[in-house]
């Protein structure tokens, strides 16, 4: 059974620094991983999607890699801003109907 | 137009009421999912329809009761729900690749937020 891992579950940092969020996934039969950001109460924005066959997808500040192989994706977000404060959640799509696994998110704060 | 939209955006309802959730996509994606997301938690699924029909469904209680009346819109009907089952309730599309693979990005609407009483 697929099992989505994210670390760190929380994590803040002042504006303007560099991180990376990690994302870990136990069967690397998956289609694709997909990246979103979900602010309180609200639904899910897909911010990347990275295919099996590929090693990264950059969109403005963010960039994601994926290793398949270790079973591991990191999503980098440049320059942060107090507006990327929101929750950061990893999803693996290895099922049959397109079905999502999610990770328990990042949760992630920028201090002005 | 990527959007995924749901009504009510909110719901409050008593354990003996009847209602309906609805979510409706014009991308012409022809696989729609339900999840369901309690608080503090990641979203997970409920129901897969897949070309209008019924592909998955992850044993959720017969008093949630999905229909698919066509490929753009996906109700979930609601019965005698129960103060646990209150969360946020997430619809969600996508469509196959001209392989018949289903490896494109998915789409998320804003939720529904249920309230059971």
């Amino acid at each position: 059974k697929q099992e989505v891992t994210q670390i760190p579950a929380a994590l803040s940092v002042p504006e303007g620094e560099n991180l990376v969020l990690n994302c870990s996934f136990t069967d690397s039969a998956i289609y694709n991983l997909q990246w979103f950001r979900q602010d309180p109460g609200k639904g899910l924005t897909s911010l990347l999607l990275i295919q099996s066959s590929q090693r990264e997808q950059t969109s403005g500040r963010l960039n994601a890699s994926l290793d398949k192989s270790s079973g591991r994706s990191t999503l980098y977000i440049a320059a942060s801003q107090p507006g990327d404060s929101a929750t950061y959640l990893c999803a693996v799509n290895g099922g049959s109907q397109g079905n999502l696994i999610f990770g328990k998110g990042t949760k992630l704060s920028v201090k002005p | 137009d990527t959007e995924v939209t749901q009504t009510p955006k909110h719901l409050v309802m008593g354990m003996t009421n009847k209602k309906s959730l609805k979510c409706e996509q014009h991308m012409g994606h022809r696989a729609m999912y339900w999840y369901k997301q309690k608080a503090k938690k990641p979203p997970e699924l409920m129901f897969v329809y897949s070309y209008e029909k019924l592909s998955i469904n992850e044993s959720v209680p017969s008093r949630f009761s999905p229909e698919c009346p066509n490929s753009s819109l996906l109700n979930l009907h609601l019965h005698a729900l129960q103060p646990e089952d209150s969360a946020l309730y997430l619809c969600a599309s996508s469509h196959p690749t001209r392989a018949g693979e289903w490896n494109t990005e998915a789409f998320f609407g804003q939720g529904t937020r249920l309230t059971v009483v």
